[in-house]
């Protein structure tokens, strides 16, 4: 089936401006996480939905930066007056819950929004 | 705080030769240690789970949590691993990713 979708794959905008990142997870799957990946590092964990709630936004790095998941599906993370900073991909991961009732382990990721703030 | 460490940023090795990409961690708990790797122009993805112990792609990992590691070791490396490598521990229900080694496997 389909993998994890995101939406658009690159974004230019200037300093100052809103943007909004599109993520649709695999088909099912309650978790969806978003994480942020600057130039040589590993992805950083930003936030964490559980079916529509967001269960840990603990990585957020401030208030400049939301994320909504109204139906359960689809994610948008939203970034106000963009700063220079923020430029990164913004990589997506959902993940199922097993028959047992418990969250199988692997994280599917879809393949990244660049962002550059010019 | 939960850490990971991947001292190298860049391996180089021919095909044939073995291949040890180290992976450090610090976490109070028993830690959920994973290997994912991002191939040229793809996504990335779960190469292996130390929970399973298997082997993928020829590649193993074992936990050693006296010293805290998790390093990925191929004992013939083919140029068709190359590609950029990242340890991961569980925490909570996030993942917490190392720096990434490159891995460069050449003829």
């Amino acid at each position: 089936g389909a993998g994890v979708s995101q939406t658009p794959s690159n974004k230019v905008t200037e300093k100052g401006k809103y943007v909004e990142l599109r993520c649709d997870p695999i088909s099912g799957h309650t978790a969806l996480y978003w994480y942020r990946q600057s130039l040589g590092q590993g992805p950083e964990f930003l936030i964490y939905f559980q079916g529509t709630g967001a269960a840990d936004d603990s990585g957020l790095p401030n208030d400049r930066f939301f994320a909504v998941r109204p139906e359960g599906s689809v994610s948008t993370l939203k970034i106000q007056r963009t700063e220079r900073g923020d430029s990164a991909v913004y990589l997506c991961a959902s993940r199922s819950l097993g028959t047992s009732g418990r969250y199988e382990d692997t994280q599917y990721f879809g393949p990244g929004t660049r962002l550059t703030v010019l | 705080a939960q850490r990971v460490t991947q001292p190298e940023k860049l391996l180089s090795v021919f095909k044939g030769a073995p291949v040890e990409l180290k992976c450090n961690y610090s976490y109070s708990g028993s830690p959920e240690l994973f290997w994912y790797v991002q191939y040229s122009r793809q996504r990335l993805q779960l190469l292996l789970r130390h929970i399973s112990r298997e082997s993928i792609k020829g590649f193993t990992a074992d936990l050693n949590k006296g010293e805290t590691s998790f390093h990925l070791k191929k004992p013939f490396a083919q140029e068709e691993d190359s590609a950029m490598y990242y340890c991961a521990l569980t925490f909570g229900n996030k993942l917490v990713f190392g720096a990434g080694t490159i891995l460069r496997v050449k003829s």
